[in-house]
């Protein structure tokens, strides 16, 4: 398997553009998680989905961040409008299952977002 | 708030010696906690898990819980070079997300 795959891996915009991440799970995973790593806060859960069905939201800071899954192989993290702040590396992870002592979750690369 | 506490480091040990880990955590009904590795500018890693009090061994790698104190460690013997990483711990309460310390940076000095 490829692992989870994210795109862009780097990603330089300017205040007030939107930012669409992308993200695809490792085939036969049901949830799906998004993180924003900081020096600051460290890894931050933003959202989880199971079997594309959004979980738990309360991490997304604000309403300027979304996030959707319209397949089980596809899912996107977006920001509109960005702001300085939210620069951060951002890391989609799946796993087969979650809240076991067996779960795994694997990363993807991450995308290193840079808002000027 | 469900939190880990981490010593940011740097810990900085000499190659071959052992290296120790340390993380608490605020929530009892935590169950399952887990040690990732981060090399740099990398996607963290799963390395050991572990959710009953005790010791575990994986290789070099040995996790310890102790849940009446709300600690978790995590010990590397014969350290390397290669070792020298950012190490989150984590752990599940009762729903289905991790909780993430913001890690230790470990630097392995040969």
């Amino acid at each position: 398997d490829a692992g989870v795959i994210q795109s862009p891996r780097h990603e330089v915009t300017e205040m007030g553009q939107e930012v669409t991440l992308r993200c695809k799970p490792i085939s036969g995973h049901d949830y799906l998680f998004w993180y924003r790593q900081t020096m600051m806060r460290g890894l931050e859960l933003l959202i989880y989905f199971n079997n594309n069905v959004p979980i738990d939201d309360s991490g997304m800071p604000e309403d300027r961040f979304s996030a959707k899954m319209p397949n089980a192989s596809f899912s996107t993290l977006k920001i509109q409008p960005s702001e300085p702040r939210d620069s951060a590396v951002y890391f989609c992870a799946s796993s087969l299952t979650s809240g076991a002592i067996t779960d795994t979750q694997y990363f993807g690369p991450g995308t290193r977002l840079t808002v000027l | 708030q469900k939190e880990v506490e981490q010593n940011s480091g740097p810990l900085s040990v000499p190659e071959g010696a052992i290296a120790s880990l340390n993380c608490t955590y605020s929530d009892r009904g935590s169950q399952s906690f887990f040690w990732y590795r981060q090399y740099s500018g990398k996607s963290p890693e799963l390395i050991m898990s572990i959710y009953s009090n005790g010791d575990k061994e994986d290789g070099r790698f040995t996790a310890q819980l102790n849940k009446a104190s709300q600690y978790v460690s995590l010990l590397i013997r014969d350290s390397q070079p290669s070792d020298s990483a950012t190490y989150l711990c984590a752990f599940f309460s009762a729903g289905y997300a991790l909780n993430f310390g913001k890690g230790t940076s470990l630097l392995v000095t040969p």
